[in-house]
């Protein structure tokens, strides 16, 4: 079974500051995706970034990134130069193999706070 | 392109009534996935269609349906709602391929009484 954990329940940071989201994983599926989400208030999901296990750079989408280190079974999302508007939950998720299907499995969350 | 629209925004219903919740996906889309939130359970994974055709199913009982329409719009049933109903509910497509990612809409909000 796929289990993602999300260790801090609530994370503050300072306006232009980076910050650094904890996501562990565990699958033993050879072959799998890891996703980053923020959940604003409002409710909608925006997908952030997405890594595969076979892909040999972090992913990299504009403020984000994803350090991904496989043999830990991590994929820690980075935000550079914190902005207000990053104030949000965020969420990591797995999808493996599992026969042809997009299942997608989430951790807890983590809120993030970015203070002025 | 417009996203993923789902319809209505907020509903609220009493015990023993049912819901037909819709979601229309991305344009060209041809996957939607439905996940129930709740503050208590999190995220959870209710099922997926691809080609009207469920390729996928979660751990929910039976009062929990869904279908597709070959238009690729889909509605999830929930039948004699529960308190425990109470949940935003989110749908999200994909083009179909299981290396998609996935797009979600704004989520209905439902209120069991």
């Amino acid at each position: 079974a796929q289990k993602i954990t999300q260790t801090q329940p609530g994370m503050f940071v300072q306006e232009k500051e980076a910050v650094t989201l904890d996501c562990t994983y565990d699958t033993s599926d050879p072959s799998y995706g890891l996703f980053w989400y923020k959940q604003p208030s409002s409710g909608e999901m925006i997908f952030l970034i997405y890594q595969g296990s076979y892909d040999q750079q972090n992913a990299t989408e504009g403020r984000y990134s994803l350090n991904f280190q496989k043999a830990r079974k991590s994929a820690n999302l980075v935000i550079s130069a914190s902005q207000l508007g990053d104030s949000a939950m965020y969420f990591c998720a797995m999808r493996g193999a599992q026969g042809g299907s997009e299942k997608l499995v989430f951790g807890k969350g983590t809120k993030l706070t970015v203070n002025p | 392109k417009a996203g993923v629209t789902q319809t209505p925004r907020y509903l609220i219903k009493t015990r023993g009534q049912q819901v037909t919740l819709s979601c229309s996906p991305i344009s060209g889309h041809r996957s939607v996935s439905w996940y129930q939130q709740t503050p208590g359970q999190g995220l959870q994974f209710l099922f997926e269609y691809f080609s009207e055709t469920q390729r996928n199913k979660g751990n929910f009982p039976g009062r929990f349906s869904g279908r597709q329409f070959s238009n690729s719009r889909s509605e999830m049933n929930v039948s004699t709602l529960e308190l425990g109903d109470s949940a935003l509910y989110l749908c999200a497509s994909s083009e179909g391929w299981v290396t998609d990612t996935q797009y979600f809409g704004p989520g209905t909000r439902l209120t069991v009484l």
